[in-house]
């Protein structure tokens, strides 16, 4: 069963705080995760890609790994009113040439 | 680059009628992916192609739909007949490499059948 896992939300931050977004997954052997963003009536960006465990940082977004306890992580420091938006999880699962995504977490950024 | 597009943004079609969307892949991209996306399942892929050859159509939910691959820059999803149950947000995404990599998507097509 591929499951790809993540809470709707919405998550409401204020903006300038930190938004942390979770996606846990079924399969222990999948090797690379992905972060969409999605706009409302758009169609998903790729915003981020992880490999390895631990984190990885690209200007305010860090993505975090920990494949031991099959999660993924996406942080937003700094989080603008730009920023609201659904972000979807992405996990090839061992196996298949395609991605699973989850249902996505909608986040929204207050002024 | 033009990025991936996809034809009709829109469409809307009475119960029973043929529909086709289109898609054009960024050139140079060898796969190629159509998802549907709704509220309620969220993003589920229908099929992927790899160099034009449909690798995995377990997504495809039944015999109404079909979908081509001719060449390396075209693909249509057709669905005949069209129900109720096939609104939803069609998109098409094409990668370069084989398998799961980053995926670049269309804009998507909004199809409303009533």
């Amino acid at each position: 069963q591929k499951e790809v896992e993540q809470n709707s939300g919405p998550l409401s931050v204020p903006e300038g705080a930190i938004a942390s977004l979770n996606c846990t997954y079924s399969d222990r052997g999948s090797q690379s995760f992905f972060w969409y963003r999605q706009y409302s009536g758009k169609s998903p960006e790729l915003i981020m890609s992880i490999y390895s465990n631990g984190d990885k940082e690209d200007g305010r977004f860090t993505a975090q790994l920990n494949k031991a306890s099959q999660y993924v992580s996406l942080l937003i420091r700094d989080s603008q009113p730009s920023d609201s938006a659904t972000y979807l999880c992405a996990v090839p699962f061992s196996g298949y040439s395609t991605l699973t995504f989850g249902k996505g977490t909608m986040l929204l950024v207050s002024p | 680059d033009a990025g991936v597009i996809q034809s009709p943004r829109h469409e809307v079609t009475e119960m029973g009628q043929e529909v086709t969307l289109r898609c054009k892949p960024i050139s140079g991209h060898n796969s190629l992916f159509w998802y549907r996306q709704t509220m309620m399942r969220g993003l589920e892929l229908l099929i992927y192609f790899n160099n034009n050859v449909p690798i995995d159509d377990s997504g495809m939910p039944e015999d109404r739909f079909s979908a081509k691959m001719p060449n390396a820059s075209f693909s249509t999803l057709k669905i005949q007949p069209s129900e109720p149950r096939d609104s939803a947000v069609y998109f098409c995404a094409s990668s370069p490499a084989r398998g799961a990599r980053g995926y670049t998507f269309g804009s998507g097509t909004r199809l409303t059948v009533v």
